[in-house]
């Protein structure tokens, strides 16, 4: 069964710092989301993508994230210099474009920022 | 607006019944049920669909109540593999916008 892939499992960086968090949805989907959980609490909306540009963000999404699809498969979102506080898991979602279509999530990305 | 799901826990004996339950404040064109285990993704259960369509694991049932804006899942016959923490996630009337989810039901099925 396809799934939607991402790397790293565990990304561990200095404030400040630049991430790029990767994540490989599946093939034909067309809609594709990141989303955060900081641990032990709900999953949060971070930013959705469709028709390689941004369709939604939320206000967590600010000018430190930005999302690209450079290939046409990889689906990345970068933030630009990590504070303590984005540390959590970041999942990347993809979905197909019929209305039955629901979002598949991948395995996550740990982010630790020290 | 996040839904929000009840009750927050549950502790069953393997075999028992359950029902979560999910309730929006906003008109909702889907409702999406997904069962995280600690330290794990999301994994997708059940899609409910305004018109009353759905799609989902066979051994799931749930409901989506448009007029109520509610959704509740139902778990019969637990299983120790049903543990886990379940979210609801409300779509809004667009479709294929962003899941919100809500703060999730923590089920624990024990021998």
């Amino acid at each position: 069964e396809p799934e939607v892939t991402q790397t790293p499992s565990h990304q561990v960086t200095q404030m400040g710092q630049e991430v790029i968090l990767r994540c490989v949805p599946i093939s034909n989907h067309l809609y594709f989301y990141w989303y955060r959980q900081i641990l032990g609490q709900k999953v949060e909306f971070l930013v959705s993508f469709y028709n390689n540009e941004i369709s939604e963000k939320s206000e967590i999404f600010d000018d430190q994230f930005s999302v690209e699809r450079p290939d046409g498969s990889n689906f990345t979102l970068k933030i630009r210099s990590t504070k303590l506080e984005d540390s959590a898991m970041y999942f990347c979602a993809s979905r197909g474009g019929k209305v039955t279509d629901t979002q598949y999530f991948g395995p996550g990305t740990r982010l630790t920022v020290l | 607006q996040q839904p929000v799901q009840s009750p927050q826990a549950v502790i069953l004996r393997e075999g028992e019944d359950a029902v979560i339950n999910c309730s929006s404040s906003k008109a909702l064109y889907s409702v999406h049920w997904y069962r995280q285990k600690h330290g794990e993704a999301p994994v997708f259960l059940m899609i409910l669909l305004k018109g009353g369509e759905q799609k989902g694991h066979e051994k799931i049932s749930a409901s989506f109540n448009e007029k109520k804006q509610q959704s509740s899942l139902y778990l019969t016959a637990s299983q120790l593999s049903y543990s886990g923490t379940y979210f609801c996630g409300t779509e809004g009337q667009g479709g294929s916008e962003k899941l919100v989810f809500g703060k999730g039901t923590k089920l624990t099925v024990n021998p």
